[in-house]
């Protein structure tokens, strides 16, 4: 059961332009959504999350924003750089406090940002 | 500071043998949890270790074992290796009930099952 999914496996976008990456969940329990960005021979890196409570957040390039009802969040890099060349993964966690971070990862989207 | 280090980084295994793969958390971390990235899906999670016991677990085998030490470092083996074990093995360190964008991941150790 597959309970975070990016059904885009890959993204071209020229440099300059928007770079959308969607992502859809199923568990209602998920308070927490986190993006994390892999080049190859690297772990996953964070790069923002947002709580449930809200439904936007933003840092520098990144946006990310949230929609409970649909159950969908989406990262919007503006500029996008051919830096941000990469994998992405979506991650999600029903936070307890008698338990740590379980994070449930879906299949990652790889961004190609075209000079 | 040192991040999350992981050793080995490549190891080739026969079917049927087991491996240990080791973790350093972050400084100042007390968390470690290991997740298993197979080859074009994301990383799942296989268990997570705090004050030297197993927490959580995620949908693996027995074959699937831990361990954490005094130290906070951590130990991840696997017995009787089948080819599907052959996976990037990620171990991220965080700290208990801290932030959650502060859980940070290590570069991985590359198994492959021949």
């Amino acid at each position: 059961d597959q309970q975070v999914k990016q059904n885009s496996p890959s993204l071209s976008v020229q440099e300059g332009r928007i770079s959308i990456l969607n992502c859809d969940y199923t568990n209602s329990m998920f308070d927490y959504f986190l993006w994390y960005k892999k080049y190859p021979a690297e772990g996953p890196t964070f790069l923002i999350s947002i709580s449930s409570i809200k439904d936007k957040n933003e840092d520098g390039r990144f946006t990310v924003f949230l929609n409970k009802s649909a159950k969908h969040l989406s990262l919007h890099i503006v500029p996008s750089q051919p830096g941000d060349s990469a994998v992405y993964f979506c991650a999600a966690s029903a936070r307890r406090k008698s338990s740590g971070d379980k994070l449930t990862f879906g299949t990652g989207t790889r961004l190609a940002v075209r000079p | 500071d040192a991040g999350v280090t992981q050793s080995p980084t490549h190891l080739i295994k026969t079917r049927g043998q087991q491996v240990t793969l080791r973790c350093s958390p972050k400084s100042g971390h007390d968390t470690v949890s290991w997740y298993q990235q197979a080859l074009g899906q994301g990383p799942q999670f296989i268990f997570q270790y705090y004050e030297e016991e197993e927490r959580q677990r995620g949908n693996f085998p027995d074959r699937f074992s831990g361990h954490q030490f005094p130290n906070y470092s951590s130990e991840l083996n696997v017995n009787a290796l089948l080819l599907g074990d052959s996976a990037l093995y990620l171990c991220a360190s965080s700290l208990a009930r801290g932030p959650i964008n502060t859980i940070y991941f290590g570069e991985g150790s590359w198994l492959t099952v021949v």
